[in-house]
């Protein structure tokens, strides 16, 4: 499910670390799952996306992990730069089609030196 | 390459006033969204389209409508605002084959005193 609320939750890392940040979906339906950054004042940016027959696909120091039995995805960010610093959301690409996302309430990655 | 691009930029209104956000894509896009982002939330989906002349509800239509007269154009209006309409407005764009790639534009802030 997705939780809803004016903080959100906070995942702070070294430089030079591996990330890794959850999300928990709802809809057993959805085709694709995706992954978006946020950084403040601008719009989301697509990352990385993972149909929902997969259970894991790499790109350039990410990869996505999904486990339909539980209902859980995560995204893992090798040596995390301060450039990764923003809030992360997952979103679920509807069954249905036309692409309408579904998204979590996000969470926020703090880069440390 | 503009990609999407919304405005205005920012925006204040008073309650019962109306107005017309535009958002504008050069990537030949089919479909184009507007979604809404409240603090410390994940976006919402306000209404879409899914080619010229086209227009459907999305998660929390109430109190907007939409237009896609052409197909690079999607407008949002608001015709009494409300200070629950007080959020950041992203529009996005997709193409009907290729992937599930949303390309967000920058967000338009509105407040409604």
């Amino acid at each position: 499910g997705e939780s809803v609320g004016l903080h959100l939750p906070t995942l702070s890392v070294q430089e030079g670390d591996n990330s890794i940040i959850n999300c928990a979906y709802s809809n057993s339906a959805s085709d694709y799952f995706i992954w978006y950054k946020q950084e403040s004042g601008k719009g989301p940016q697509f990352i990385i996306d993972i149909r929902s027959n997969m259970d894991k696909r790499q790109g350039q120091r990410v990869t996505v992990l999904l486990n339909k039995t539980v209902k859980h995805l995560s995204l893992q960010i090798a040596a995390t730069q301060p450039g990764d610093s923003a809030v992360y959301f997952c979103a679920e690409n509807t069954a249905g089609g036309y692409n309408k996302l579904i998204f979590g309430a996000g969470t926020r990655l703090a880069v440390h030196p | 390459n503009a990609g999407v691009t919304q405005t205005p930029k920012f925006r204040v209104l008073k309650t019962g006033q109306s107005m017309t956000l535009l958002c504008a894509q050069d990537m030949n896009h089919e479909y184009m969204y507007w979604y809404r982002q409240d603090p410390g939330m994940g976006l919402r989906l306000i209404h879409y389209s899914v080619g010229e002349g086209t227009t459907a509800k999305g998660e929390v239509p109430d109190g907007y409508n939409v237009s896609r007269l052409k197909k690079q154009n999607f407008l949002l209006g608001l015709e009494s605002a409300a200070p629950s309409q007080t959020s950041v407005y992203f529009c996005a764009s997709s193409p009907a084959r290729g992937g599930t790639e949303a390309f967000f534009g920058q967000g338009t802030r509105l407040t409604v005193v």
